[in-house]
């Protein structure tokens, strides 16, 4: 069965220092969105790609957070520098673009990536 | 401003008893997803409910959606241990998921 791959799962890091986390989404899935969902909480976007153009990032704090997707394919999720408020849970998800068959925008997400910043 | 609110956010249940959970949301969807999350794990996805008075069942829980109210629910039938864990609706106003906090829900002996 098809999934969404992240790495790493899991990551610690000193305030200050910078991290960056890697998404794979499903094979033909052209949207792709990164959320945060910190400890008690439900996820929150941070940015939503459509192939590799970025269509929301009204969320990303985009002093220190940035984000790409150069082929289309897979993402990178970088932050520089890590604040002790970062620590939190970063899910990447997929779904096929908007439009295309009855479960359009169903997000398939994948295991996340756990950050710790000490 | 968009809310998603979740009643309660705490569920301690006993063995073998009903339960419903409240998803209540402030502008409209297209559609309401329910995803059910582990700790420390990723989403599951559990239901999607595309139309006013959509009802779908798997199992032990039972979703249903009115889009007038703007209200779903999550019916948790003759509760067993393997159902704890926080679940979570979602509506998709803009395309991208706005969740509610989640119901944190211990099924206890």
């Amino acid at each position: 069965e098809a999934e969404v791959a992240q790495s790493p799962r899991y990551k610690i890091t000193e305030k200050s220092q910078a991290v960056a986390f890697w998404c794979d989404p499903i094979s033909g899935h052209a949207t792709l969105y990164w959320y945060r969902q910190i400890l008690g909480q439900g996820p929150e976007l941070l940015v939503q790609f459509q192939d590799e153009s970025v269509v929301d990032d009204s969320q990303l704090p985009k002093d220190r957070f940035s984000a790409e997707r150069l082929k289309g394919v897979d993402s990178t999720l970088k932050i520089q520098p890590a604040e002790l408020g970062d620590s939190a849970m970063y899910l990447c998800a997929s779904s096929l673009s908007p439009g295309q068959g009855a479960g359009r925008n169903e997000q398939f997400f994948g295991p996340g990536t756990r950050l710790t910043v000490l | 401003e968009l809310k998603v609110e979740q009643n309660p956010l705490f569920l301690s249940m006993q063995e073998g008893k009903n339960y419903t959970i409240y998803c209540n949301y402030s502008t409209t969807s297209d559609r309401l997803y329910w995803y059910r999350q582990d700790p420390g794990k990723s989403l599951e996805s559990l239901f999607v409910l595309l139309s006013n008075g959509a009802v779908k069942q798997e199992g032990r829980l039972m979703a249903s959606l009115d889009t007038k109210a703007r209200l779903s629910t999550l019916h948790i039938t003759a509760a067993v241990h393997d159902l704890s864990a926080t679940y979570f609706c979602a509506v998709t106003p803009l395309g991208n998921l706005i969740f509610g906090k989640g119901t944190k829900l211990s099924v206890k002996p």
